[in-house]
């Protein structure tokens, strides 16, 4: 099955700086990559997605880069603010299957 | 228009009780899936509807644990002789279609502890 990998674990970034998180796939037959963000006690949020026919998507200040090559996907969230404090989940999608396997996500804290 | 919602939010039980989650998904949509997430697993997939059949229970950790859906919009998801590996949070998804690759979007989870 598909296996995803996500770092770092934990990011601690200044207000006003760049935040960037990282994963990688072992299927090659993956073709879409969702990004979600989790607040406590809440269920996940997707924030933002790509599919495999383009390399870059972004949205504001969020925006995600796919190198197919080389099996890795990356979260970019640029002028971080307090609310950007949260866990963040990147996933992968094989395109026969329904299942989205996911990274073991990364904890975000955006000091003020 | 309203997410998906789930009920109870949190949940109590004592070790070898019963338990039924239950899943309300995004009107219209005709696919809806399961995922647990547990401190030390993450999040795991466990079973899928598209409609009221359930072609893929691949994820389901023991014959303990079942899930129907009915009218092709509610889900409950049924432990049977809970034990306390069983405390996470249970979160459901639905997507529009259910064609594979579709967006997933999530309820808010029941959060399961059992003592």
């Amino acid at each position: 099955g598909e296996n995803v990998e996500q770092h770092p674990s934990t990011l601690s970034v200044q207000e006003g700086d760049s935040a960037v998180i990282k994963c990688t796939y072992s299927d090659s037959a993956s073709n879409y990559f969702p990004w979600y963000k989790q607040e406590l006690g809440k269920g996940p949020q997707l924030i933002i997605d790509i599919r495999s026919n383009v390399g870059e998507k972004k949205d504001q200040r969020i925006a995600v880069t796919l190198n197919k090559t080389a099996k890795h996907f990356s979260l970019h969230i640029t002028e971080t603010q307090p609310e950007d404090s949260a866990v963040y989940f990147c996933a992968a999608l094989r395109s026969n299957d329904y299942k989205l396997s996911f990274g073991a996500g990364t904890t975000v804290t955006v000091r003020a | 228009g309203a997410g998906v919602s789930q009920s109870p939010s949190n949940k109590v039980t004592e070790k070898g009780k019963d338990v039924e989650l239950r899943c309300d998904p995004i009107s219209g949509h005709t696919a809806l899936y399961w995922y647990r997430q547990s401190l030390g697993q993450g999040l795991e997939f466990l079973i899928y509807f598209q409609g009221n059949s359930a072609p893929d229970k691949s994820g389901l950790p023991s014959d303990r644990f079942s899930a129907e859906r009915t009218g092709g919009s509610v889900s409950t998801l049924t432990i049977q002789r809970t034990q306390q590996e069983d405390s996470a949070v249970y979160l459901c998804a639905s997507s529009l279609g259910g064609g594979p690759g579709e967006t997933q979007y999530f309820g808010p989870g029941t959060r399961l502890l059992v003592l």
